[in-house]
């Protein structure tokens, strides 16, 4: 079956602009986490959706980073005021009732 | 301190070889342990779960200290196709959300 997608693969854009991740889960997983990834580390944290809610967003660096999932399935994670820090690849994952999170194969931003 | 951690390598092995990556965390109140696989500029996908009593899966052999904290990857009979990397994960309940906590990695690289 399909699994966890996420658009754009790519984005470039420049220091200040407003930039929106899609990720579209496993169809039926209630569970969403976003994570983000720097090179030469490992995926860190940033939030985690059970259903509409946010659960946990505690790994959200700073107020500028925002994270929706309106209807309980798709989620756009938001970056206001991008920074040239915050160049990463960008990950979803899915789960069922937190059980294994499958990956998608994540959005890699770049601030110029 | 971080929360998870591992020799980043390379290790750079011959095919054949038998090769073991290590990783410590911190917080004892972990309660899953996995090892993902990483491939370049792919996402990282779950290679197996860690157990306390052991638990081999093939060529690969995960096992847990809980004491030490300490977890373990055994490879046998590497194959050029092992060549990836290595993410230690720790998994951690708050209650509300089930949060993977990755170690930096571990690159190996299997040459002819």
């Amino acid at each position: 079956g399909a699994g966890v997608s996420q658009t754009p693969s790519n984005k470039v854009t420049e220091k200040g602009k407003y930039v929106e991740l899609r990720c579209d889960p496993i169809s039926g997983h209630t569970a969403l986490y976003w994570y983000r990834q720097s090179l030469g580390q490992g995926p860190e944290f940033l939030i985690y959706f059970q259903g509409t809610g946010a659960a946990d967003d505690s790994g959200l660096p700073n107020d500028r980073f925002f994270a929706v999932r309106p209807e309980g399935s798709v989620s756009t994670l938001k970056i206001q005021r991008t920074e040239r820090g915050d160049s990463a690849v960008y990950l979803c994952a899915s789960s069922l009732l937190g059980d294994t999170q499958y990956f998608g194969p994540g959005t890699r931003l770049t601030v110029l | 301190r971080k929360e998870v951690e591992q020799d980043p390598g390379p290790f750079n092995v011959p095919e054949g070889a038998t090769v073991a990556f290590n990783c410590t965390y911190s917080n004892s109140a972990s309660q899953s342990f996995f090892w993902y696989r990483q491939d370049c500029r792919k996402e990282p996908k779950l290679l197996m779960s860690v157990y306390s009593s052991g638990n081999e899966d093939g060529r690969f052999t995960a096992q847990l200290n809980r004491a030490s904290q300490y977890i373990s990857l055994l490879i046998r009979d590497s194959k050029l196709s092992d060549s990836a990397t290595y993410l230690c994960v720790v998994k951690f309940y708050t209650g509300t959300a089930s949060k993977l906590t990755f170690g930096t990695g571990t690159r190996l690289q299997v040459t002819l």
